[in-house]
């Protein structure tokens, strides 16, 4: 079975600091990748979005990139911290698919989630 | 691009009350799922959903895609059903992001 992990699950940064999240698919190839954020409150905003390794596309102009070294592997990154940058921060894969029937059965499964904190 | 709206924002209940949640979309979907953030910020999957109706134990859905809603059903609330429901759709029909709705924030009291 397919499982995704996240590290870490807290995390407290200073201001000005340089950020790396981890994020790996286990039981599946090829996956689309997925980094989202979730501010105090609600709702999730696309960060990132990967069909392949070193193809990622950029969802938000932010202080934050993203990179996938391996087939399974994402990594969220700043080279300098905002206090802006706080929040929970969720990967998640789902099926990369081909024919339009199957791209409509897009389902997405989510990583525990990174609580950042930049004080 | 396709707006998804929710409604109640929040919902407080006694433990054993029904619940229902709404998911309203401005264009036609052929993919919708419903999620549940734990308090622990996990979100499960609960459904796929993208027409009909789809019952798992207490929770069940329907997704009426001509008239561009779903409904989620708790029955029977327990007080481990709290937390935020979300539902996604396509950001456009048959891509692979999707956009998420500003959730229900469920509340069951003992």
């Amino acid at each position: 079975s397919q499982t995704i992990h996240q590290w870490p699950a807290t995390l407290v940064q200073p201001v000005g600091s340089p950020l790396s999240l981890e994020c790996t698919v286990e039981g599946t190839s090829n996956p689309n990748l997925y980094w989202y954020r979730q501010a105090a409150g609600r709702g999730l905003q696309l960060l990132f979005y990967s069909v392949g390794i070193g193809q990622i596309s950029s969802e938000v102009p932010q202080n934050l990139s993203a990179s996938r070294p391996q087939d399974r592997q994402f990594i969220l990154s700043s080279k300098k911290l905002l206090l802006s940058d706080s929040g929970f921060y969720l990967c998640a894969w789902s099926v990369r698919l081909g024919t339009r029937m199957q791209l409509a059965k897009n389902i997405q499964y989510f990583g525990a989630g990174t609580r950042l904190s930049v004080l | 691009g396709i707006q998804v709206e929710q409604s109640p924002p929040d919902l407080i209940l006694q433990e054993g009350a029904n619940s229902t949640l709404r998911c309203n979309f401005s264009d036609s979907v052929n993919n919708l799922q419903w999620f549940h953030q734990n308090p622990w910020g996990q979100l499960i999957n609960l459904f796929y959903i993208p027409s009909g109706t789809k019952q798992n134990g207490r929770l069940s859905a329907t997704t009426v895609a001509t008239e561009r809603y779903s409904l989620l059903y708790i029955s029977s609330s327990q007080t481990t059903d709290s937390g935020v429901y979300f539902c996604a759709v396509p950001i456009i029909q048959g891509a692979q992001k999707l956009v998420f709705g500003q959730g229900t924030r469920l509340t069951i009291n003992p």
